[in-house]
């Protein structure tokens, strides 16, 4: 089973460089996010997407922009590359977050694309 | 608001010690979801569990359990006799029906190195 499959695994960008992160899930979810890692700290949402041609910002969108065209792919993308957003990015999905019995869904993360911008 | 916190930054511990990773949260919410994730150092994210905050029972998986205390809102993970194999970085995260229980708030990681 592939899961979350995110590429690509390690990129260095220049700055002002762009580029697209891709992610794309086989489990039919209909619930996909994009996260951010930095170093020592927890995950940050980006943005996240409910079902195709639906997107909204996370906590921190600002330098990132998102399409779901699809259900299963929901490609991330840096226009203008920033130091700042060296990071670890990690994409997710998961059903409709309420199950039968109306719990929170678990999330499935990929295993992340680090980038570097120098 | 909502916050996760995970105090310890890092654990060590000798293989088949039990060591207890904390995790406290606020929410303001009646309804929340607590989970637990494990990224080994090959990276990526592992749910381990989900607890709603109407079961406090608490949950048993092997070597691995949990307690949740809602009267001191803390969901704490434990490890019994450890394994090198459960050296990774353990997120404690938290979502709330009120705000979409799609945004998880993560904890900043506790990293756990398991020494032979």
């Amino acid at each position: 089973n592939a899961g979350v499959t995110q590429t690509p695994k390690f990129r260095i960008l220049k700055i002002g460089q762009s580029m697209t992160l891709q992610c794309t899930q086989d489990m039919n979810h209909n619930y996909m996010y994009w996260y951010r890692q930095d170093p020592g700290m927890g995950l940050k949402l980006i943005y996240y997407s409910v079902g195709a041609g639906i997107t909204d910002k996370g906590e921190v969108p600002n330098g990132y922009n998102v399409s779901r065209s699809t259900t299963e792919d929901f490609p991330l993308r840096l226009e203008l590359a920033a130091p700042s957003q060296t990071s670890v990015y990690f994409c997710a999905s998961s059903y409709s977050t309420f199950g039968p019995h109306g719990e929170s869904q678990p999330q499935h993360f990929g295993d992340g694309t680090r980038l570097s911008i120098l | 608001a909502q916050k996760v916190t995970q105090a310890q930054t890092e654990i060590s511990v000798v293989e088949k010690e039990d060591v207890t990773l904390d995790c406290v949260y606020e929410t303001r919410d009646t309804t929340y979801y607590l989970f637990w994730y494990k990224q080994p150092p090959s990276g990526e994210l592992v749910f381990l569990i989900r607890r709603n905050s109407f079961d406090e029972q608490n949950e048993i998986s092997g070597r691995y359990s949990w307690n949740f205390q809602k009267s001191t809102s803390s969901f704490n993970f434990t490890i019994t006799a450890s394994q090198v194999v459960d050296s990774a970085v353990y997120f404690c995260a938290l979502s709330e029906a009120t705000s979409g229980t799609y945004k998880y708030i993560f904890g900043t990681g506790t990293r756990l190195k398991v020494l032979a």
